[in-house]
């Protein structure tokens, strides 16, 4: 069974910097692209950031480049997202997926909230 | 940058009611969209992938077609569990990213 645990998450100043990970287990990691797609409370979907299976190929959302930054250890199965110079606009769950065929996202953790306040 | 519109934002319907949701792109999108449903406090479920194909293990009471800039999700007999909110997708432009659709949320009449 696919599984997909995000950890990480709480709450952090504006300015402040926060390290997001994802374990995934019950498939060969190495073998998938990953996402990160984040929520903001009572809002929709926002695709976050992609990262190629190898970790060669990494694109990220306008609102979110140049201050975050994804990574995989597969040797660990883990993705991370390394967030830097938060803001208010950031508050969100943010969900780690798995890609699938047609540049789909069928797997999905469970959502680790972050809350950027002072 | 390709931006995607859903109808409607919401809509009450009754179990066993059919229920059809729109989805369009601001540009040709070929086949690649994907709808999701989001139950609150879950993560997003892949209901259909490249418009019209069926995601494993979803009810056959689920279709989706459409190609190019209009696309449709439908429920033939809404079910109890089938209350939520829906969500298209577009990869046409991946990379460098997916976009999504602002959601229509089908609530109880």
């Amino acid at each position: 069974e696919v599984q997909l645990v995000e950890s990480g998450g709480g709450l952090v100043q504006p300015g402040g910097s926060l390290r997001l990970s994802c374990a995934a287990s019950g498939f060969t990691f190495s073998s998938y692209e990953m996402n990160w797609v984040r929520q903001a409370p009572g809002k929709g979907l926002e695709w976050v950031s992609y990262i190629s299976s190898s970790g060669s190929t990494i694109y990220y959302a306008d609102s979110v480049k140049g201050r975050f930054t994804i990574s995989r250890d597969n040797a660990k199965n883990s993705l991370y997202l390394q967030m830097n110079s938060l803001r208010a606009e950031d508050t969100a769950v943010y969900y780690c997926a798995r890609g699938g065929v047609a540049a789909t996202l069928p797997y999905w953790g469970q959502g680790t909230l972050v809350t950027v306040s002072s | 940058d390709i931006q995607m519109t859903q109808s409607p934002s919401s809509v009450s319907a009754s179990v066993g009611d059919r229920v059809t949701i729109t989805c369009r792109a601001s540009q040709g999108i070929s086949s690649w969209l994907a709808w999701y449903q989001q139950k609150p406090g879950k993560a997003p479920k892949l209901l259909i992938y490249a418009a019209s194909s069926l995601q494993s293990g979803v009810p056959s009471r689920f279709s989706g077609s459409g190609s190019g800039t209009d696309f449709t999700l439908t429920i033939s007999s809404l079910q109890p569990e089938d209350f939520a909110t829906y969500y298209c997708q577009q990869a046409n432009s991946f990379p460098p990213g997916f976009t999504f659709g602002p959601g229509t949320k089908v609530d109880i009449k």
